[in-house]
């Protein structure tokens, strides 16, 4: 099965308006983290927000909210005010920290947002 | 401080040859990653090195090796290259300090295509 899961291949937005993306994970693991990345077309990762398992409130990071919903397994990125800078390809990742997890990062296959001037 | 460096940028190689792919790891850290990531695709982990030490190993084959050294730079070997390692390799570094928030730092990656 799948770790993390992103429905959305591609996603249009306006400028100024808000943009939910879409992330389901996997884990039986009950210590894990999730993360979103940013991935411009220069290829280089950038780390957006924070979620972990045990935290009880949502991440925010400036225009970056997580919407975590523990029950449903889901870790919904939220960008607010999108901006044409935002245009990228995002990545919702998983970091379990049970016994004998590798160490890895287990990453979605990603969604490309555009944002429409 | 300085940020994750990879060399080269791109690279081009021919079915069977062997490459080497470096990383210079953020100042600080003593933890480095490698991802490949193919056209269309999230990374998938190839494996980690801490304190010069394999620390974890994802699905690849023995072909794929690595390296880290006392300055924890690292490489990256692979062998009998196929054309399905054509991808985009990342190096990421990280603390090492093995909590759920410890984040990836990562580089700009390598653009490795196979002939």
């Amino acid at each position: 099965a799948q770790k993390i899961t992103q429905t959305q291949p591609g996603m249009f937005v306006q400028e100024k308006e808000a943009v939910t993306l879409d992330c389901t994970y996997d884990t039986s693991d009950p210590s894990y983290g999730l993360f979103w990345y940013k991935q411009p077309s220069s290829g280089e990762m950038i780390f957006l927000i924070y979620q972990g398992s045990y935290d009880q409130q949502n991440a925010t990071e400036g225009r970056y909210s997580l919407n975590f919903q523990k029950a449903r397994k889901s870790a919904n990125l939220v960008i607010s005010a999108s901006q044409l800078g935002d245009s990228a390809m995002y990545f919702c990742a998983m970091r379990e920290l049970g016994w004998n997890t590798g160490n890895q990062f287990y990453f979605g296959t990603g969604t490309s947002l555009t944002v429409i001037p | 401080e300085t940020g994750v460096t990879q060399s080269p940028t791109h690279l081009i190689k021919t079915r069977g040859q062997q490459v080497t792919l470096r990383c210079s790891s953020q100042s600080g850290h003593n933890t480095v990653s490698w991802y490949q990531q193919a056209l269309g695709q999230g990374p998938q982990f190839i494996f980690q090195y801490y304190r010069e030490e394999e620390n974890g190993r994802g699905n690849f084959p023995p072909r794929f090796s690595g390296l880290q050294f006392p300055n924890y730079s690292s490489e990256l070997n692979v062998n009998a290259l196929e054309l399905d390692d054509s991808a985009l390799y990342l190096c990421a570094s990280s603390s090492g300090q093995g909590v759920t928030n410890e984040k990836l730092f990562f580089g700009s990656g390598t653009q490795l295509s196979v002939l």
